[in-house]
């Protein structure tokens, strides 16, 4: 079955980094486009990045670029989230998502969410 | 981009029908097709319910059915069950180097 499993969520002091991984399984990584979705404490969501099967094409939400990049290792079946800068307003639970049909945003698995908590 | 606008929240008893609505602009829901509806229970990660509009992925109940007119697309929820009751989002594609953007979110409470 599908799984995706995120990691390196944690508190981290503005201004600092941090590397977000995302383990799929399940199912061929290397064919589908992947997402990441944010969730701010009692918020709503937030879409923040995506990348192509091949990593050929990347996306950045505004809020975050220059700041976040987006990547993946497809011999390794994982997804990365490289976060530098970190701002308060970063703080949110992190969701990779697969996109089921390439070049259409349409998110059918999710991982459980890894917190990032940005705080001095 | 700014947000899709959906209603803070409505309610309904079992048995019932409710419908969400979420209204964005001409260059995202009025323009695609491609919304989406996602159910998030507390503590959980969203569900995919509705895409492409009115498409059910395999094992969702045919009591969830979406629409689109003009700007504003639509979650139909009949027979509502306890279970039913989450928070629902949706979504559309934009085009743009922005690709998707969400609505703020509808909290439903089975009364």
């Amino acid at each position: 079955q599908v799984q995706l499993v995120e990691s390196g969520g944690g508190v981290v002091q503005p201004g600092r980094s941090l590397r977000l991984s995302c383990a799929a399984s399940g199912f061929s990584f290397s064919s589908y486009a992947m997402n990441w979705v944010r969730q701010a404490p009692g918020k709503g969501l937030e879409w923040v990045a995506a990348i192509s099967y091949d990593a050929y094409n990347k996306y950045h939400a505004d809020s975050v670029k220059g700041r976040f990049t987006i990547s993946r290792d497809n011999s390794k079946n994982t997804l990365y989230l490289q976060m530098n800068s970190l701002r308060p307003e970063d703080t949110a639970v992190y969701y990779c998502a697969r996109e089921a049909v390439a070049g259409l945003p349409t998110f059918d698995y999710w991982g459980q969410g890894t917190l990032v908590t940005v705080s001095s | 981009q700014s947000a899709l606008t959906q209603p803070a929240s409505v309610s309904g008893s079992p048995g019932q029908s409710i419908t969400i609505s979420c209204t964005g602009a001409s260059s995202d829901v009025g323009y695609y097709d491609f919304v989406s509806w996602y159910q998030q229970h507390p503590g959980e990660a969203p569900k995919l319910m509705i895409y492409d509009v009115s498409n059910r992925p395999s094992g969702i109940s045919n009591r969830f059915s979406g629409s689109k007119s003009g700007n504003t697309a639509s979650l139909t929820i009949s027979g509502l069950q306890p279970e039913d009751e989450a928070d629902y989002y949706c979504s559309s594609f934009t085009g743009s180097s922005t690709r998707v953007v969400f609505g703020g979110g509808t909290k439903l409470t089975v009364l």
